[in-house]
C-alpha cells in the first residue's frame, strides 16, 4: 500500500533552516510528482511546491520563492523539502502528499511539527 | 494565482442532517480541476473528491461534489458521527500556484 513516512518534530532558532523528509514506498516513486503543504497552528492549509520526481523539475509558491528548496534521492524514494531564514511565522505542520492526475494530492504524509523559537 | 474562498465558515448541524459547502473562485478552475479534503483534528487531510465531482477511492457516496467554473459545492447527504471535521477545496487548474480554501468546519450543533 501507498505510503508516506516523514521526517521527525523539529525545533530550530529564527534565522536557521529546517530540511524535512519524506520517504515513499508501495507505489513507483518517479511516477508522481510530490506536493509540500504546510498548515501554521489553528490556520488552514497553504500550498508550498511541488517536485516531479522524474525529472526534478520544482515549482514554488510566489510566498517561498528564495527560501524554499524541494529536492528527491530517487534511489532513496525520497522527497526533501528546506526551508531557510526561518521566522517564528514558520511554525506549522508541514505535509508532502502525493501528486495524481491534473494536481490533487492522493497520499500525504503524517506530518512533521517545526517549531521555530528562541 | 486564484483565490479559493469557502462558505460558510462554520456549518452547525445535527447528525442526519444535509451539509453544503461552497468553495468560489477568483477566476475560472481550467478544467474542473478541483478537490474537496477532508481533515479530521490532529490527522492529515483526507482526499474526498477530485476533477470536482469524482469520489476518490473509499470515499461513501454520502459525499458527493458538483459545480464548474467559479463555483463548486461538496454535500453530504446524511452527516454522520465521523463527519464533523474541517473541509478544504484546493485548485490544481494552474499548476503555476495551486490553491486552497481557508476552509469550512462542520461542527455538531
Amino acid at each position: 500500500q501507498v505510503q508516506l513516512v516523514q521526517s521527525g518534530t523539529e525545533v530550530k532558532k529564527p534565522g536557521a533552516s529546517v530540511r524535512v523528509s519524506c520517504k515513499a514506498s508501495g507505489y513507483t516513486f518517479t511516477s508522481h510528482a510530490m506536493q509540500w503543504v504546510r498548515q501554521a497552528p489553528g490556520q488552514g492549509l497553504e500550498w508550498m511546491g511541488w517536485i516531479n520526481t522524474g525529472n526534478g523539475y520544482t515549482k514554488y509558491s510566489q510566498k517561498f520563492q528564495g527560501r524554499v528548496t524541494i529536492t528527491t534521492d530517487t534511489s532513496a524514494s525520497t522527497a526533501y523539502m528546506e526551508l531557510s531564514s526561518l521566522t517564528f511565522e514558520d511554525t506549522a505542520v508541514y505535509y508532502c502528499a502525493r501528486w495524481r492526475g491534473g494536481g490533487f494530492c492522493d497520499y500525504w504524509g503524517q506530518g512533521t511539527l517545526v517549531t521555530v523559537s528562541s | 494565482e486564484i483565490v479559493l474562498t469557502q462558505s460558510p465558515a462554520t456549518l452547525s448541524l445535527s447528525p442526519g442532517e444535509r451539509a453544503t459547502l461552497s468553495c468560489g473562485a477568483s477566476q475560472r478552475v481550467s478544467s474542473n480541476y478541483l478537490a474537496w479534503y477532508q481533515q479530521r483534528p490532529g490527522l492529515a487531510p483526507r482526499l474526498l473528491i477530485y476533477d470536482a465531482s469524482t469520489r476518490a477511492t473509499g470515499i461513501p457516496d454520502r459525499f458527493s461534489g458538483r459545480g464548474s467554473g467559479t463555483d463548486f459545492t461538496l454535500t453530504i447527504s446524511r452527516l454522520e458521527p465521523e463527519d464533523f471535521a474541517v473541509y478544504y477545496c484546493q485548485q490544481y487548474g494552474s499548476s503555476v500556484a495551486l490553491t486552497f480554501g481557508g476552509g469550512t468546519k462542520v461542527e455538531i450543533k
